[in-house]
């Protein structure tokens, strides 16, 4: 079956530093890959995806791109700020039967310090 | 556009009792998901419907949960009776229909039970 591995968190960043969140699949056919983002209280919101192999998906600064031939999807922002505290979730879709599922990993806590 | 809601926003029950969620989806969304997402893990599908049909309810306890989304828009899941491990945050999200990948999420329940 589909299943997402990330980099267990929590992480911890000053301002400005470089991030990087490690994200790998296993998968049948060819799903498409997202990132989505919890801020505390709040439901999931995408913030970026990729649907096929060498697709980079940008979003706020943040950026990922689909590697196949390492079925991965690391997550990366090149000045983190305070207010990207939040957790962060890779996922999959991929058709199961007649709908698409997503598969999501456990999720990466970031805290970003001033 | 207003995006997904739900209510209650928490809630805390005692084993063996019953409770119910209520999700409406953003309009003209065809398909809806619940997740039961347990603290420290990744969302967890439940069920999907199709309008007012469900497509995947495979991860769905049925002995003690239900849901039903009989007017094809907004939908009810129930617990009944509910245990300990049900504690949890349950997610609703909408998508446009079952072929589009992105899915849009309500804030959630959160659920203790003691």
């Amino acid at each position: 079956g589909n299943s997402v591995t990330q980099m267990e968190g929590p992480v911890t960043l000053s301002e400005e530093a470089f991030l990087t969140i490690n994200c790998t699949y296993t998968a049948t056919g060819y799903p498409s890959l997202f990132w989505y983002v919890q801020y505390p209280g709040e439901g999931l919101q995408l913030l970026l995806k990729a649907t096929k192999a060498d697709d980079k998906g940008s979003n706020k600064g943040f950026e990922a791109t689909y590697r196949k031939e390492t079925t991965s999807f690391h997550l990366e922002k090149g000045s983190v700020q305070v207010s990207d505290s939040a957790v962060y979730f890779c996922a999959l879709s991929d058709r199961d039967g007649s709908a698409r599922q997503l598969t999501f990993g456990s999720g990466t806590q970031l805290t970003v310090l001033p | 556009e207003a995006g997904v809601a739900q209510s209650p926003r928490y809630k805390i029950i005692e084993k063996r009792q019953s409770v119910a969620f209520w999700c409406n989806p953003i309009s003209g969304h065809a398909t809806l998901y619940w997740y039961q997402q347990i603290l420290g893990q990744g969302p967890k599908l439940l069920i999907q419907f199709q309008n007012n049909g469900v497509v995947d309810d495979s991860q769905l306890p049925k002995d003690r949960f239900s849901a039903e989304r009989l007017k094809g828009v907004d939908s009810t899941l129930k617990i009944q009776p509910a245990k300990l491990e049900d504690s949890a945050v349950y997610l609703c999200a909408s998508s446009v229909n079952r072929d589009r990948n992105e899915q849009f999420f309500g804030p959630g329940t959160r659920l203790t039970v003691l």
